[in-house]
């Protein structure tokens, strides 16, 4: 595998349910990063995480809960979702923060039900 | 505030027509700007960035943007459109070490 990859591609799941999304990137990079995309919107910067450590959370409700164990793996933890939650959540890497450009997965589209 | 507007949701041109994508941005330091290019069902992939070194940037696929300091503008073309080049558009610019802020996009239709 190459560049940055994201599962599951597609995730459908309830009100109570408990479930993770799981990023992983290739590319030897110190920054990882989740965005939620939903339609008619900008996408939204949710998480950063630098050298493994978080390092910008902007104000996003609790029942989103990110990981990032090592460099190279991200995860986003999910429970007791709203149907507002669906969207397609983007997983992110880059070489460091500053002005390197960030390679992007294709994305995990969720439907909360 | 800092932050970044696309000018037009929504841009159709025939296939060999001239492509212009509009993007400006707002910043009180000198900005680090990039195109990012969707395609259905698939993440962001990058065309093209500028970082200061010379403001006309080649990207990939025939496109380049121009940064013009006094228009706060960095709009992307592409001479001749392409069937293939049928995708949403991002503009984005990085506001600090941690933050990137994007545009809301704009899907580029190209008629045969």
């Amino acid at each position: 595998e190459t560049g940055v990859t994201q599962t599951p591609r597609h995730l459908v799941m309830g009100m109570t349910n408990k479930k993770s999304l799981k990023c992983e990137q290739h590319l030897g990079h110190n920054a990882m990063y989740w965005y939620k995309q939903s339609a008619k919107k900008p996408l939204e910067l949710m998480f950063v995480y630098s050298l493994e450590e978080r390092v910008e959370n902007n104000s996003v409700p609790s029942r989103f809960s990110p990981e990032c164990p090592n460099s190279s793996h991200l995860f986003l933890h999910l429970h007791t979702l709203q149907p507002e939650d669906s969207a397609l959540y983007l997983c992110a890497s880059s070489q460091g923060t500053g002005h390197y450009e960030q390679y992007f997965g294709p994305g995990t589209r969720l439907t909360v039900t | 505030a800092q932050s970044v507007t696309q000018l037009g949701s929504h841009v159709s041109v025939s296939e060999g027509a001239l492509v212009l994508l509009r993007c400006n941005y707002s910043s009180s330091v000198p900005p680090y700007l990039f195109w990012y290019v969707q395609y259905p069902n698939q993440g962001l992939q990058l065309l093209l960035k500028y970082t200061s070194a010379a403001t006309l940037v080649k990207g990939i696929n025939g496109f380049e943007a121009e940064f013009k300091k006094s228009e706060t503008s960095f709009h992307l073309t592409k001479p001749s459109a392409h069937m293939s080049d049928a995708a949403e558009y991002f503009c984005a610019v990085r506001l600090n070490n941690n933050d990137m802020r994007f545009g809301a996009g704009t899907r580029l239709t190209v008629k045969p």
